[in-house]
C-alpha cells in the first residue's frame, strides 16, 4: 500500500503570495493532520481533520486554512505569505480520531521557501 | 498543559556502543508517548509507542524505550548503535487537548553514531 503522499515536494513563493499544499492519506485512513516544521525545531500542530470536519487547530493565524475532501485527501492553504512561513509542511494520516492504536503516519513533506 | 522535553540537542556515540536519547514529559492523565525518527529531507518515521502495559517497549530497527512514570521519562535506547542510526529523533506525547488528539513534539535530538 502507498504511504501518505504530499505535493508538491518543493515550492518557492514570494512574500504576499498564496500557496496550496496537498495531501493524500493512506487508504482507509480518515483523519489528516498538518504540521509545520521550521528548521531546527520539532513539528508544530496546525490542523486536524476527521471525516471532513475540522477537529483541532493549533496556534496559527487565520492566514492558515485547510479542508478535507470526501475521499479524505486534504489541502492546506496559506495566504499572504511571510518569510517566517518558510518551513517543511508535514501531513500525517491516521485511522481514526481517537484510540490507543492511533499512531500517525507522516508524508515526506512539502518544503516551502518564501523569498 | 502538555509538553515534551528533549534535553540534549545532540548525542554522539561510537558504533557498537549502547545509545540513549532522553525524553521527559508533562501531561495530565494517562500519557500516550511516541518516538519518531527523521532522516534528511524526509518525513517522520514511527519507531515505537507506549500506551499501557509493560514499561519496556520494543520498536523498529532494534530500538526500545523505557517508560518511567515516577520520573515522567520515556528514554529511547538501543543496545548496539549503527552508523545508519544517525538521524534526528523526536519524542512526542499525545493526549486530549480541546477535543483533539494532536501530537506535541519535542525539539528533537540529533544522534551521531561514529564509526
Amino acid at each position: 500500500d502507498a504511504g501518505v503522499t504530499q505535493s508538491p515536494t518543493h515550492l518557492i513563493k514570494t512574500r504576499g503570495q498564496q500557496v496550496t499544499l496537498r495531501c493524500s492519506p493512506i487508504s482507509g485512513h480518515k483523519s489528516v493532520s498538518w504540521y509545520q516544521q521550521v528548521l531546527g525545531q520539532g513539528p508544530q500542530f496546525i490542523f486536524q481533520y476527521y471525516e471532513k470536519e475540522e477537529r483541532g487547530r493549533g496556534n496559527f493565524p487565520d492566514r492558515f486554512s485547510a479542508r478535507q475532501f470526501p475521499n479524505y485527501s486534504s489541502e492546506l492553504n496559506v495566504n499572504a505569505l511571510l518569510l517566517g512561513d518558510s518551513a517543511l509542511y508535514l501531513c500525517a494520516s491516521s485511522l481514526a480520531l481517537a484510540g490507543a492504536s492511533n499512531e500517525q503516519f507522516f508524508g515526506p513533506g512539502t518544503r516551502l521557501t518564501v523569498l | 498543559a502538555q509538553s515534551v522535553a528533549q534535553p540534549e540537542d545532540q548525542v554522539n556515540v561510537a558504533e557498537g556502543n549502547p545509545l540513549t536519547v532522553k525524553c521527559t514529559y508533562s501531561v495530565s492523565g494517562n500519557p500516550y508517548l511516541f518516538w519518531y525518527v527523521q532522516y534528511p529531507n524526509r518525513g517522520l518515521q514511527f519507531l515505537l509507542k507506549y500506551i499501557t502495559g509493560d514499561n519496556l517497549v520494543k520498536g523498529s530497527y532494534g530500538f526500545e524505550a523505557e517508560f518511567n512514570k515516577s520520573q515522567t521519562s520515556f528514554h529511547l535506547k538501543k543496545p548496539s548503535a549503527l552508523v545508519s542510526d544517525s538521524a534526528l529523533y523526536f519524542c512526542a506525547v499525545r493526549g486530549p487537548t480541546s477535543g483533539t488528539y494532536k501530537y506535541i513534539f519535542g525539539t528533537g535530538t540529533r544522534l551521531k553514531v561514529l564509526a
